[in-house]
């Protein structure tokens, strides 16, 4: 079966210092990999995805940035974190354009 | 993809059936009615989706109305793990590309001992 890890659990980083957040996927192969970002109170918005390795399509304009350096592999990371960012992150896959099964989350707490 | 309306928030006795309405009455023809629930500080689990038929599985069953314009998720017997942010979500399965899941406010469902 399939299954999708998410680290850190939890994080608390200060204005200013770099991220980097890990996705990985185990038990498929190429799959549609997603991060999301859920704001307290607020729902999910899709920040990047990602059909293959090394393709990266962004939703909105941030100071975040994605990678797929391998096939289950999905990294979110940042070279300055804002307040802004703090937040709950999701990682996501799919096969193809199918049913999203979501990891754990990473909860951000940017000071 | 088709907007979706669900009440803010439910409650529901333990043990008993909890029924989870969704209007969608713009969707689509070939556009699937999904249905997730977000545990507290927990990622979104999925839980049932259907095209026109109603489906059942080991979490819930779906009942889809013959003009597709609302759904009904049902618990059949709720229990306190139950409690839980409830979305409804309708999009179009692609084959090729990414599909972008497009969550509201969906519904508080408050499971009471």
């Amino acid at each position: 079966s399939q299954t999708i890890h998410q680290w850190p659990a939890t994080l608390v980083q200060p204005v200013g210092s770099p991220l980097s957040l890990e996705c990985t996927v185990e038990g498929t192969s190429n799959p549609n990999l997603y991060w999301y970002r859920q704001a307290a109170g607020r729902g999910l918005q899709l920040l990047f995805y990602s059909v293959g390795i090394g393709q990266i399509s962004s939703e909105v304009p941030q100071n975040l940035s994605a990678s797929r350096p391998q096939d289950r592999q999905f990294i979110l990371s940042s070279k300055k974190l804002l307040l802004s960012d703090s937040g709950f992150y999701l990682c996501a896959w799919s096969i193809l354009g199918m049913t999203q099964y979501f990891g754990p989350g990473t909860r951000l707490l940017v000071l | 993809d088709a907007k979706t309306t669900q009440p803010p928030s439910m409650d529901c006795a333990e043990g008993r059936a909890a029924n989870l309405p969704c209007n969608h009455s713009t969707i689509s023809g070939n556009e699937y009615v999904y249905w997730y629930r977000q545990i507290h500080s927990q990622g979104p689990q999925y839980i049932i989706h259907g095209l026109k038929n109603n489906e059942t599985n080991e979490m819930a069953s779906l009942i889809i109305t013959e003009d597709r314009k609302s759904s009904t998720l049902i618990l059949p017997h709720a229990t306190l793990r139950d409690t839980a942010v409830y979305y409804c979500i309708v999009f179009r399965q692609i084959i090729q590309g990414a599909q972008k899941l497009v969550f509201g406010q969906g519904t508080r469902l408050t499971i009471n001992p």
